[in-house]
């Protein structure tokens, strides 16, 4: 069965620091990858996606991610937070051509000014 | 405005009390999916329906009960549960064939008492 692990659970910086937060997800067969973020009070939103072509794919508000197939990783980086970017995110993986769309449980963001 | 609208936002029930969430996608999608988000848990998909036929059903208890009467309008009928179903109720809506991007309601809060 498919799963996806994101292993850092909380993350606290200042702003101005970079970011990587971890995803790892277990399933041989072509996949498309997703970031989507939750900020407080708000509903869950994309925040970037990978189907095919160029591994390095850019989001919206500076965030962009990695798919290394060989490490199974999808992770999401920003080179310098702000503090609105405070929210939690999370990392999720379908099997190609499937509706049925797995979820991380989610890295919660602390940016302090 | 997401595209996707859910009602109530929060409940609160006893456990003997019959109860249902609602949700409308105002996108055209084709399909609906009910997710179970519970803190420190990935997001847990419950049910999913493309055109109005159920087609995936994640070992959900009995106690829930979805209803789809057409594509733009899903229901999760709620029936004896416990305390620990106490958790926000995520609707989500997608266009079948796409890619598998989700489009997110802002929730329906449960609580059981």
């Amino acid at each position: 069965a498919q799963s996806v692990s994101q292993h850092n659970h909380h993350v606290i910086l200042s702003e101005a620091a970079s970011l990587e937060l971890g995803c790892n997800y277990s399933y041989g067969g072509t996949v498309n990858l997703f970031w989507y973020v939750q900020y407080p009070g708000q509903h869950l939103q994309l925040l970037l996606k990978y189907f095919s072509g160029d591994p390095l794919v850019k989001g919206i508000k500076g965030f962009e991610a990695e798919f290394i197939k060989s490490k199974f990783s999808f992770n999401l980086r920003k080179p310098s937070v702000q503090w609105s970017d405070t929210a939690e995110y999370f990392c999720a993986v379908n099997a190609y051509n499937t509706d049925k769309l797995i979820f991380g449980t989610g890295t919660r963001l602390q940016v302090f000014p | 405005e997401t595209g996707v609208t859910q009602t109530p936002r929060h409940l609160v029930m006893g456990m003997t009390n019959k109860k249902s969430l609602k949700c409308e996608q105002h996108l055209g999608h084709n399909a609906m999916y009910w997710y179970k988000q519970s803190a420190k848990k990935p997001l847990e998909l419950m049910f999913v329906y493309n055109f109005k036929e159920q087609t995936e059903n994640n070992s959900v208890p009995s106690r829930f009960s979805p209803e789809c009467p057409n594509s733009s309008h899903l229901f999760l009928h709620l029936h004896t549960l416990q305390p620990e179903d106490s958790a926000l109720y995520l609707c989500a809506s997608s266009q079948q064939g796409d890619t598998g991007e989700l489009f997110f309601g802002e929730g329906s809060r449960l609580t059981v008492l």
